[in-house]
């Protein structure tokens, strides 16, 4: 099954920084799914990556596919308190409308 | 937007009790699928449903957890006899389907305590 890693698992930022989040995959991805939670709400979809060397932005936040490595990355700009929350990267298996597969997540917190 | 709604919100019950938790997905969708979350740890798959069968499930989806889709827009998760270890937040989640590669939307989710 498709285990994906990342880190780090948690992260303080000062409000204003800059920060990254990996996501690392044992196995060939096929397409990488960013996802937010905040406590005590769902998954809210952040961005899809389906091209090696792929690279979206929305607002502040942009990420970037690399699929010789198996990897991707959220990269947040001059961070926000409403950025605070679990970041979860997914992967699917190729060619298929099965189940995505989560990362462990990357819990942020935004200091003042 | 649209959106997937689970109710209910908050959901309790004593061990060996039966509960259903129940999702209407985004309306032109074809694919639902559970997932759930014990507290501090993954968000992990239970099953996909499409063209009113199981696709997928995974080995947490043993003979105590039963999908239905009884009426074309409700689309639910039975635990049959609950046990302490189903405490957790059950997500519902459902994607359009056809090109295979879709984003999947998620409800807010049903927090499940087994007392």
């Amino acid at each position: 099954s498709q285990e994906l890693e990342q880190s780090p698992q948690s992260l303080i930022v000062q409000e204003g920084k800059n920060l990254t989040i990996n996501c690392t995959s044992s196995k060939t991805l096929y397409g990488l799914y960013w996802y937010k939670q905040k406590y005590g709400e769902g998954l809210i979809f952040l961005m899809m990556l389906q091209k090696g060397g792929e690279e979206k932005s929305h607002e502040k936040i942009t990420a970037k596919l690399d699929e010789k490595k198996q990897q991707s990355s959220l990269h947040i700009t001059a961070s926000q308190p409403s950025h605070a929350g679990i970041y979860l990267c997914g992967a699917r298996r190729a060619g298929t409308a099965s189940k995505l597969t989560f990362g462990t997540g990357t819990r942020l917190q935004v200091t003042l | 937007e649209p959106e997937v709604t689970q109710t209910p919100s908050h959901q309790v019950t004593q061990m060996g009790q039966e509960v259903i938790l129940r999702c209407v997905p985004i309306s032109n969708h074809l694919y639902f699928y559970w997932y759930r979350q014990i507290l501090g740890q993954k968000v992990e798959f239970l099953v996909s449903f499409y063209n009113n069968e199981i696709s997928e499930k995974s080995e947490i989806f043993d003979d105590q957890f039963s999908v239905e889709r009884p009426d074309g827009s409700n689309f639910t998760l039975k635990i049959r006899s609950t046990k302490l270890e189903d405490s957790a937040m059950y997500f519902c989640a459902s994607s359009g389907g056809q090109g295979g590669n879709e984003k999947l939307f998620f409800g807010s989710g049903t927090q499940l305590s087994v007392l």
